[in-house]
C-alpha cells in the first residue's frame, strides 16, 4: 500500500507566520511521531501519538510547536509566529503497532520549511 | 540519558568492497531494539534493518548485515558488495519501549557513505 505521505513537501514563509504541516500515516498504523532535522544531523523526536493520544511532547521546543491527530489517522504540526531558527525539514514517521520505540518506524518524505 | 554515537563522519569504499559503518549506543534499559537508516541523496528516511536486543542472532538482510555487541553497547553496519546506489547518509537509531523516552528513536549524527566506481 501507500506509504507514509506529508504535505507541503516544501514551504517558504515569512518570519512571523504560522504554518501547518500534515502528514497521513500508513492505513492502520496506530502510531504517527514528528521528527525535525537539521542539515548534517540526525532526526530529533518532537512528539508521537497512539491513535488519536498524544503520548509524548517532551521533544517540542517551545509553546509555538503543537501538534494534533484528531481522528487517530492524519495529523498536524503546527508551527506558530515561526523564526528563522525554526527553519529545518520536518519528518513524520508511522508504526503499525502502539509499540513505541521498538516497532519499526515508516518515514515520510519530509517537508522541508524555511523562514525568511 | 541515552545517546547514539556515530564516530566515523564520512566514509568511501570502491565498488564492489566491503565497507563496515560504526555504531555505540549507551542505556540503561535493556528492552530496546536498534535501528539502521539509510538517507540517499533524496533525502527520504529507508529502514536498512534491525535487531531486538533480546536475540543473539546478528541480523542479516540480503547485502547488509550487523554486528551486535551488546555488552560493548556496538553495533555496526557492514555492507557487502558496495554498489553505487549505497551511496547515502547512514543513521543509527535506538529505540525504547520504556522509560523517560517512550516512543522515539534516538538517531546518531551519521555517516555519510559514498561508493566510487
Amino acid at each position: 500500500g501507500a506509504g507514509v505521505s506529508q504535505s507541503p513537501r516544501y514551504k517558504v514563509t515569512k518570519r512571523g507566520q504560522d504554518v501547518a504541516l500534515r502528514c497521513d500515516p500508513i492505513s492502520g498504523h496506530v502510531s504517527l511521531y514528528w521528527y525535525r532535522q537539521a542539515l548534517g544531523q540526525g532526526p530529533e523526536f518532537l512528539t508521537y501519538f497512539n491513535y488519536e493520544a498524544q503520548q509524548d511532547k517532551s521533544g517540542l521546543p517551545n509553546d509555538r510547536f503543537s501538534a494534533e491527530r484528531p481522528e487517530g489517522s492524519i495529523s498536524t504540526l503546527t508551527i506558530q509566529r515561526t523564526e528563522q531558527r525554526d527553519s529545518a525539514m520536518y519528518r513524520c514517521a508511522s508504526s503499525l503497532l502502539a509499540g513505541g520505540g521498538t516497532d519499526t518506524q515508516y518515514f515520510g518524505p519530509g517537508t522541508r520549511l524555511t523562514v525568511l | 540519558a541515552q545517546t547514539v554515537t556515530q564516530s566515523q563522519p564520512e566514509m568511501s569504499v570502491q565498488e564492489a568492497e566491503t565497507v563496515t559503518l560504526s555504531c555505540t549506543y549507551d542505556t540503561s534499559e535493556s528492552n530496546y531494539y536498534l535501528f539502521w537508516y539509510k538517507q540517499p541523496p533524496s533525502r527520504q528516511m529507508i529502514l536498512v534493518i534491525r535487531q531486538e536486543a533480546y536475540k543473539q542472532q546478528n541480523a542479516t538482510e540480503n547485502r547488509f548485515s550487523v554486528n551486535f555487541q551488546k555488552a560493548a553497547k556496538s553495533f555496526s553496519l557492514k555492507i557487502s558488495d558496495s554498489q553505487l546506489g549505497d551511496t547515502a547518509m547512514y543513521f543509527c537509531a535506538l529505540g525504547l519501549n520504556y522509560g523517560g523516552s517512550q516512543g522515539n528513536l534516538i538517531f546518531g549524527k551519521g555517516t555519510k557513505l559514498s561508493v566510487k566506481p
